[in-house]
């Protein structure tokens, strides 16, 4: 599975969207965009996926650029319920394991 | 139901006891996960079952023992760990294991500290 990048860390004011970026720059052509978050001493949450074709849905829209090798997270309106670290991860469609990387922990301040 | 739940939240154990962690999902997922996490890493995978085989052992030690005696359920099997092994367990189901509509959901995990 290919490797993600992200910034390690980022501030963000309540009611700003907040924009999350993440680099995979050997995506293949199998491989789908997921991103999670985890809130503190909670499990990971599940928010979207995507393979090329931006998508939305009640938590997020996700934006993937044309050649795959970069996409960002977009919360419209963030509350300070959205601080949490949140995981970009490349998966096969088939199937195959979700590899978290380090994520990016973001602060939604007031 | 469109829970995971783990039982305990927390546990405390010497490095000679015996425990089990529990989970259980009904969701009718077919696909069930053990993750290890520890404090500031990001989850790492341990085992994955799939229609209650398991498919997947990430070279884990063999102190550690999984078992999925239905598709509801998943246990983890302590036994003689090291006070390195302490951190959160986290469990996980998806639908399938495979394809489009395979999005893990994650329970609240078990804090396991070893003594």
């Amino acid at each position: 599975d290919a490797k993600t990048t992200q910034p390690p860390s980022m501030d963000c004011a309540e009611g700003r969207a907040a924009n999350l970026p993440c680099n995979h720059s050997t995506i293949s052509g199998n491989e789908y965009v997921y991103w999670y978050r985890q809130i503190h001493s909670q499990g990971p949450q599940y928010i979207i996926h995507g393979l090329k074709n931006n998508e939305t849905n009640e938590m997020a829209s996700l934006i993937i650029t044309e050649d795959r090798k970069s996409s960002t997270l977009i919360l419209p309106h963030a509350t300070l319920r959205d601080t949490a670290v949140y995981y970009c991860i490349v998966r096969l469609f088939q199937g195959g394991k979700l590899i978290f990387g380090q994520g990016t922990e973001l602060s939604v301040k007031p | 139901d469109t829970e995971v739940t783990q039982t305990p939240k927390h546990l405390v154990m010497g490095m000679t006891n015996k425990k089990s962690l529990k989970c259980e999902q009904h969701m009718g997922h077919r696909a069930m996960y053990w993750y290890k996490q520890k404090a500031k890493k990001p989850p790492e995978l341990m085992f994955v079952y799939s229609y209650e085989k398991l498919s997947i052992n990430e070279s884990v030690p063999s102190r550690f023992s999984p078992e999925c005696p239905n598709s509801s359920l998943l246990n983890l099997h302590l036994h003689a760990l090291q006070p390195e092994d302490s951190a959160l367990y986290l469990c996980a189901s998806s639908p399938t294991p495979r394809g489009r509509y395979n999005e893990q959901f994650f329970g609240p995990g078990t804090r396991l500290t070893v003594l």
